[in-house]
């Protein structure tokens, strides 16, 4: 049973530059969240999808913006890249109907360095 | 203030030696609390999953909650160096699909 996995694993950009991450959600799992971890920081919500609409967002600004697929799987664009955008992004993905926030599990997340 | 306070560590201890973690919080809407483990440049792992107070045990882990002091813990027995991480809190309201807000996490160091 494939679990979250998202790509690319590393990569590095220029400031003013703009990125996509993607995101496949663990099998039998409909909904998707992106988090953005800081260097010894906690995650920090983005945002989450639920048939292919963005249900909640985080204290993000517009450049953050996403999309998902009938397939269920996701993507994240970030635009305008700042230096402060450098962070792992993780993508997590659980089921819409799990009861509360049910179990979210995690993929190994995205690297982003931003020059 | 941040929503969930968590202590940075480092936390210290020989091997099987019983680590001890904790994180308070500040809304009191919240109803699930999680602990997950993240290794070094890695997706974080659930570890333990709680609806409101009381306890959960499940291995050598022990969750507990307290609602009433807005305060959580975690307790790892017989600790192995396997368990070195980063330890993270996290909790959510109780509407269906709530995001997670995390503590900043405790890094754990077991020596052998």
């Amino acid at each position: 049973d494939a679990g979250v996995t998202q790509s690319p694993t590393h990569l590095i950009k220029t400031r003013g530059q703009q990125v996509t991450l993607r995101c496949s959600p663990k099998s039998g799992h409909d909904t998707v969240s992106w988090y953005q971890q800081a260097l010894g920081q906690g995650p920090q919500f983005i945002f989450q999808y639920y048939e292919e609409e963005e249900r909640q967002r985080g204290n993000f600004p517009d450049r953050f913006s996403g999309h998902q697929f009938p397939n269920y799987s996701s993507e994240l664009n970030v635009n305008a890249l700042l230096l402060g955008d450098s962070a792992l992004y993780l993508c997590a993905s659980r089921t819409y109907r799990g009861g509360g926030t049910g179990e979210l599990f995690f993929g190994e997340g995205s690297r982003l360095t931003v020059l | 203030q941040k929503e969930v306070e968590q202590d940075p560590g480092p936390l210290s201890v020989p091997e099987g030696a019983i680590v001890s973690l904790n994180c308070t919080y500040s809304n009191s809407a919240f109803q699930y609390f999680m602990w997950y483990r993240q290794y070094s440049r890695k997706g974080p792992e659930l570890l333990m999953y709680t609806y409101s107070s009381g306890n959960k045990e499940d291995g050598r882990f022990t969750a507990q909650v307290d609602k009433s002091s807005k305060y959580i813990s975690l307790f790892i027995r017989d600790s192995q160096p396997s368990d070195s991480a980063t330890y993270l809190c996290a909790m959510s309201g109780a509407a269906a699909g709530n995001k997670l807000t995390f503590g900043g996490g405790t890094r754990v160091l077991v020596k052998p």
